[in-house]
C-alpha cells in the first residue's frame, strides 16, 4: 500500500499562475484533508472532505478551491497564485482521531 | 481566544536524559487531543489520540497524559532516533488546530 501520495513534491509558480496539486489515498478512507505549513505557524487546515460529494472550509481556504473527484482523490487549485501562499502543502486521510499524511509539496510563488 | 500552544520551542537531550514536552490548550468541548511526530522533509506520523482528562497512552519510549487544560509527552531515555518535532493537535467543535510543535534533538 503506498498510503497517501501527492503529485508533484516541488513546484515554482509566478504570481497569478494557476495550478492543482493533486492527492490520493489507497486506505479506502472516507475522509480527506488539506493543510499548509508555514515556519513557526504550525499546520492549518484549508479544506476537508468528510465524504465522497462534500467538501468543508477549514481555517485558511481562502484563495483555493477543493475537488473531491472519488473515494480516492482530492485535489486543491489555486487559480491565481499568490506569494503569500508559498508553503508546504499536506494531503492527509483519515478521521478527525487519526490522520494519515502524505509527503507534501513545497510551493513557491515568485 | 481559541489556542493550542506547544513548549518548549526547541530542545536538546543527551541520549539517554528523559524529559517532557508541554501542550497548552485553550478551547471549548475538546473532542480530542493528539501527537504526531513529524521528521525533516515529511509528512506528519500518528503517534496517540487522548479523549479526557486523566487519560495516558504509551508507545516504546513515549507516554502522552491529558489534563483540564494541558498535555504532556514525556520521553524516558530517548535515542537519538527520537529527534524530531513533535506536534499536538485539538479537535474541538468542528475546528482542528495543531500547536507549532516543540523540536527535539537528542545527541548521542
Amino acid at each position: 500500500n503506498a498510503g497517501v501520495t501527492q503529485t508533484p513534491k516541488f513546484q515554482v509558480l509566478k504570481t497569478g499562475q494557476s495550478m492543482t496539486l493533486q492527492c490520493a489515498q489507497d486506505m479506502n478512507h472516507n475522509s480527506m484533508y488539506w493543510y499548509r505549513q508555514d515556519p513557526g505557524m504550525g499546520l492549518r487546515l484549508i479544506y476537508y472532505s468528510a465524504s465522497e460529494g462534500t467538501t468543508d472550509k477549514g481555517e485558511v481556504p481562502n484563495g483555493y478551491n477543493v475537488s473531491r473527484l472519488n473515494k480516492r482523490e482530492f485535489s486543491l487549485r489555486l487559480e491565481s497564485a499568490a506569494p503569500s501562499q508559498t508553503s508546504v502543502y499536506f494531503c492527509a486521510s483519515g478521521d478527525f482521531y487519526e490522520q494519515y499524511f502524505g509527503p507534501g509539496t513545497r510551493l513557491t510563488v515568485t | 481566544e481559541d489556542q493550542v500552544t506547544q513548549s518548549p520551542e526547541a530542545l536538546r537531550l543527551q541520549e539517554g536524559e528523559s524529559s517532557s514536552l508541554n501542550c497548552s490548550y485553550t478551547v471549548s468541548g475538546l473532542r480530542g487531543l493528539f501527537w504526531y511526530r513529524q521528521d525533516p522533509g515529511k509528512g506528519p506520523e500518528f503517534l496517540f489520540t487522548l479523549y479526557s482528562a486523566g487519560e495516558e497512552k504509551e508507545k516504546e519510549r513515549l507516554k502522552a497524559t491529558l489534563t483540564k487544560k494541558e498535555s504532556f509527552l514525556h520521553i524516558t531515555a530517548p535515542k537519538p532516533e527520537d529527534s524530531a518535532t513533535y506536534l499536538c493537535a485539538a479537535y474541538y467543535g468542528q475546528n482542528f488546530v495543531f500547536g507549532p510543535g516543540t523540536r527535539l534533538s537528542v545527541l548521542p
